[in-house]
């Protein structure tokens, strides 16, 4: 069981625009930043988005993250096949002193 | 070019330990914070340890306090993981990651290929 919560799968159409929620509480979202991370298969996971709404330079700008309370969400837009990856949202957590991470939703695009 | 390079995983009976190493290069090591996360195939990542720039600040998840120890040489631009009393739910994939600030943040901008710990009689 993971601390932040995430839906296991989300799916869109070529150039569409779909969101990923990430849910957690008032010791982690609540009063940190969220990032998320894209992992393609077999390969380490990519960060894609730190400080709620950063992008890491070369991160393209369909690629957008935003936070309200103690949720987050990361939303894609112009969808493309190579975006078809696991996403992980990661925050700071208070209580526990450490990086907690999501369980991950996985994308289809159809 | 950033590189990190994990060494050190492999079989391990259960009890026993075994000593992660991982070599960084293309960037000032010693500016950095680091850390080790692991992850079961098949599932999400799950943070192991964390050691600030200069080793003053470190964390770890409770899944691994008291038997797992983190530090790292900056005259090696290295960083290490001793694992004691490994258990069955320890084997994962291994990553080494770069933090993107020199305190304990969750802003991993580089990640090693993993080494993979695999705790089996």
């Amino acid at each position: 069981q993971s601390v932040l919560t995430q839906p296991p799968s989300a799916s869109g159409t070529p150039g569409q625009r779909v969101t990923i929620s990430c849910s957690g509480s008032s010791s982690n979202i609540g009063s940190n930043t969220v990032n998320w991370y894209q992992q393609l298969p077999g390969t380490a996971p990519k960060l894609l988005i730190y400080s709620n709404n950063q992008r890491p330079s070369g991160v393209p700008d369909r690629f957008s993250g935003s936070k309200s309370g103690t949720s987050a969400s990361l939303a894609i837009s112009g969808l493309q096949s190579a975006d078809e990856a696991d996403y992980y949202c990661a925050a700071w957590d208070d209580s526990l002193n450490g990086v907690v991470f999501g369980g991950g939703t996985k994308l289809t695009v159809l | 070019e950033v590189q990190l390079v994990e060494s050190g995983g492999g079989l391990v009976q259960p009890g026993r330990s075994l000593r992660l190493s991982c070599a960084a290069s293309g960037f000032t090591f010693d500016d950095y914070a680091m850390h080790w996360v692991r992850q079961v195939p098949g599932k999400g990542p799950e943070w192991v340890s964390g050691i600030s720039w200069n080793s003053d600040s470190i964390g770890y998840a409770d899944s691994v306090k008291g038997r797992f120890t983190i530090s790292r040489d900056n005259a090696k631009n290295s960083l290490y993981l001793q694992m004691n009393s490994l258990r069955a739910e320890d084997t994962a994939l291994y990553y080494c990651a770069k933090d993107m600030a020199q305190q304990l943040t969750p802003w991993f901008d580089y990640w090693g290929q993993g080494t993979l710990v695999t705790v089996s009689s």
